[in-house]
């Protein structure tokens, strides 16, 4: 059974970097057959796409946070990261790691697996 | 990017009631929508995904319909265990956006 778990500083300054880390077992990260995501959602609201990335280090990011985002892999650890620049008090959410399958001729497909999500409070 | 209207936003149901929740797109996706429940707390969790092929260990009384722009989360005979909220979500194109989502409340 496949598990994802986020871990990460839970509190963060105004204007620091966010960091979070994803790491998967009971499969492998390099299989190739999956895409790797991050999604947000702050308290009593809905969920926001942030950026995927694929086990080659090919990434997409939410055009509303390319600017300041950078997902990278490490296949070595079975883990992928989530770094967040600038934030602000706007940055404040539940941040979630999820799996979706690679499947030929398609953008993306859906979340099949989910992390538990980790609570990153920005405040001084 | 494709934004996804659902509605209602809140529904108050009597259990073995049925419940529809639509979502409609902005564009139109296919049938590259997916539902995900979630529950206080936790992690959504897949229920309907490509908008009408089942998940195995989903109760078969969830079920999706619809294609294009409108689309359905349609659950039959509504249980106690159901009260969540219920998001939809597009991978048609990039960025991938969810719905603002539909809580349902049981009586």
């Amino acid at each position: 059974q496949v598990q994802l778990q986020e871990s990460g500083p839970g509190l963060v300054k105004p204007s620091q970097t966010l960091s979070l880390t994803c790491t998967v077992s009971g499969g492998s990260i390099s299989s190739g057959s999956y895409y790797w995501s991050w999604i947000r959602q702050p308290a009593g609201k809905g969920l926001e796409w942030i950026g995927r990335i694929y086990t080659s280090g090919s990434t997409n990011y939410n055009p509303s946070l390319k600017s300041r985002v950078t997902i990278s892999v490490d296949t070595s650890k079975n883990q992928f990261s989530l770094k967040l620049s600038s934030v602000t008090a706007a940055d404040t959410a539940v941040y979630y790691c999820a799996r979706s399958p690679r499947e030929r001729g398609v953008v993306a497909t859906y979340f099949d697996y989910w992390g538990q999500g980790t609570l990153v409070t920005v405040s001084s | 990017e494709i934004v996804l209207t659902q509605s209602p936003d809140f529904q108050s149901v009597t259990p073995k009631e049925k419940v529809t929740i639509t979502c409609r797109a902005s564009q139109s996706i296919g049938s590259s929508l997916h539902w995900y429940q979630q529950k206080p707390d936790q992690s959504p969790k897949l229920l309907i995904k490509y908008a009408s092929q089942s998940i195995s260990g989903v109760p078969s009384r969830f079920s999706g319909s619809g294609s294009g722009t409108d689309f359905t989360l349609t659950i039959n005979s509504l249980e106690a265990e159901d009260a969540a909220t219920y998001y939809c979500h597009q991978s048609s194109s990039l960025p991938f956006t969810f719905g603002g989502g539909t809580k349902v409340e049981i009586k």
